[in-house]
């Protein structure tokens, strides 16, 4: 079992609408959750932390299940300019970060 | 110059050759890595560098060899690679980890993108 798992897609989503995916962990001791995203040949970038609360960025909602081990991104009113590929990255109590493979986003016109 | 740089960002090399990456800082951060990232794979951690010793070295091939000078500056020297070593290397640097809360959030350069024929 992957330690890191996303869904690889792509999910091809028309403009406007909303979209929602998940990550699961296998490291129940897991401390840390962050979104990263990354365009076509560039590099990672963070889009956000994770907390247990959940937390909002504008369009963009982050969820923390830890009793079912999975983090969510749900990316509402959807941009052309979302399409990326957005990696899950969890962190341990060592400061260990595991990365997903990502999952590729779409947002067509 | 800001955030984290990369050179080159493009090498193609034969196999027996010997090339280097460049990775430089100006964040401030104490902490800097190396990942490999292949097509639909997630990133592989290669070495880690806190406080300019090395911390992490993930079963990376000798051929892969790190160097580290200072808290600012990272290379990656590399000799007589294999074709599967064709990838995109990517350097990030953080603060040290577990100095806080913001210690797991990585900056990342472009990446060299290294092809091996």
């Amino acid at each position: 079992r992957k330690e890191v798992e996303q869904d690889p897609g792509p999910f091809n989503v028309p403009e406007g609408a909303t979209v929602a995916f998940n990550c699961t962990y296998s490291n129940s001791a897991s401390q840390s959750f962050f979104w990263y995203r990354q365009d076509c040949r560039k590099e990672p970038k963070l889009l956000m932390s994770v907390y247990s609360s959940g937390n909002e960025d504008g369009r963009f909602t982050a969820q923390l299940n830890r009793a079912s081990q999975y983090i969510s991104l749900l990316i509402r009113d959807s941009k052309l300019s979302d399409s990326a590929t957005y990696l899950c990255v969890v962190g341990d109590s060592n400061y260990q970060l595991i990365w997903g493979a990502g999952t590729k986003l779409i947002i067509k016109p | 110059e800001t955030g984290v740089t990369q050179t080159p960002r493009h090498l193609v090399m034969g196999m027996t050759n010997k090339k280097s990456l460049k990775c430089e800082q100006h964040l401030g951060h104490n902490a800097m890595y190396w990942y490999k990232q292949s097509a639909k794979k997630p990133l592989e951690l290669m070495f880690v560098y806190n406080f300019k010793e090395q911390t992490e070295n993930n079963s990376v091939p000798s051929r892969f060899s790190p160097e580290c000078p200072n808290s600012s500056h990272l290379f990656l020297h590399l000799h007589t690679l294999q074709p599967e070593d064709s990838a995109l290397y990517l350097c990030a640097s953080s603060q040290a980890p577990g100095s806080n809360s913001g210690a797991n959030v990585l900056t990342f350069g472009a990446g060299s993108r290294l092809t091996v024929l």
